[in-house]
């Protein structure tokens, strides 16, 4: 079965760079979470979207943005890189949200070191 | 706002010995709660979730969970461990009604010892 897929798997960037990480979820679904997974943390919550609109946001810097194309993927960008950044970067997809609570599909996370 | 604790950081226990994962929650309403695992470098595994009915859930790889309202607890459980359970383990509260986002504890590093 076809699962969320998350390029690129591993990125190196000097501070002050941008980043781009990518999700593409699981196919019909339309609903795509992220999360940044600090080192030894738990993951966090950053944004949300639903039919390419943003549903949710948590607690991402202004730095980053993220949106949802008409194909349902999903790009986080990024900008001005900090040391802190440094982290895993999840995407969760969801099936046909608005329906009963549905079960996230993780992907196997970006893995951001920031230089 | 929901909330997880996982009160033990740190868990060795022998292979072939039980297990045991402490979960409790913070939510006014009724939970959604799962259980996921994480080995080094990888992404979030679902182990199992609870949604309604039966307070027993049954996952994958032998665990099992147990949701107790009255204790705000839902503790992971496997009968007998496999040196391959040493893994990351997390549990998350989600609260429904069109928001999915997920709150996970602090996690619990499991170390199985031969």
């Amino acid at each position: 079965a076809a699962g969320v897929i998350q390029s690129p798997r591993h990125l190196i960037k000097e501070k002050r760079e941008t980043a781009t990480l990518k999700c593409y979820p699981i196919p019909r679904h339309d609903t795509v979470y992220w999360y940044q997974q600090g080192p030894g943390q738990d993951p966090q919550f950053l944004i949300s979207f639903y039919e390419k609109m943003q549903s949710d946001k948590g607690s991402i810097p202004d730095r980053f943005s993220a949106q949802q194309f008409s194909d349902y993927h999903s790009e986080l960008n990024m900008s001005s890189l900090e040391l802190g950044d440094s982290a895993l970067y999840f995407c969760a997809s969801i099936p046909l949200a608005g329906s009963s609570y549905n079960e996230q599909f993780f992907g196997p996370g970006t893995r951001l070191t920031v230089l | 706002a929901q909330s997880v604790t996982q009160p033990d950081i740190h868990i060795t226990v022998s292979e072939g010995a039980s297990l045991e994962l402490r979960c409790n929650y913070s939510y006014g309403a009724t939970p959604y709660l799962f259980w996921y695992v994480q080995s080094p470098g990888q992404g979030l595994q679902l182990l199992l979730k609870y949604f309604s009915g039966d307070t027993l859930v049954q996952g994958i790889k032998g665990f099992e969970a147990e949701f107790k309202r009255s204790q705000s607890s839902f503790n992971l459980r496997k009968p007998s461990v496999h040196w391959s359970d040493a893994a990351e383990y997390f549990c998350a509260v989600g609260q429904g009604s069109n928001d999915y986002k997920l709150s996970f504890g602090a996690g619990t590093t499991v170390t199985v010892r031969a």
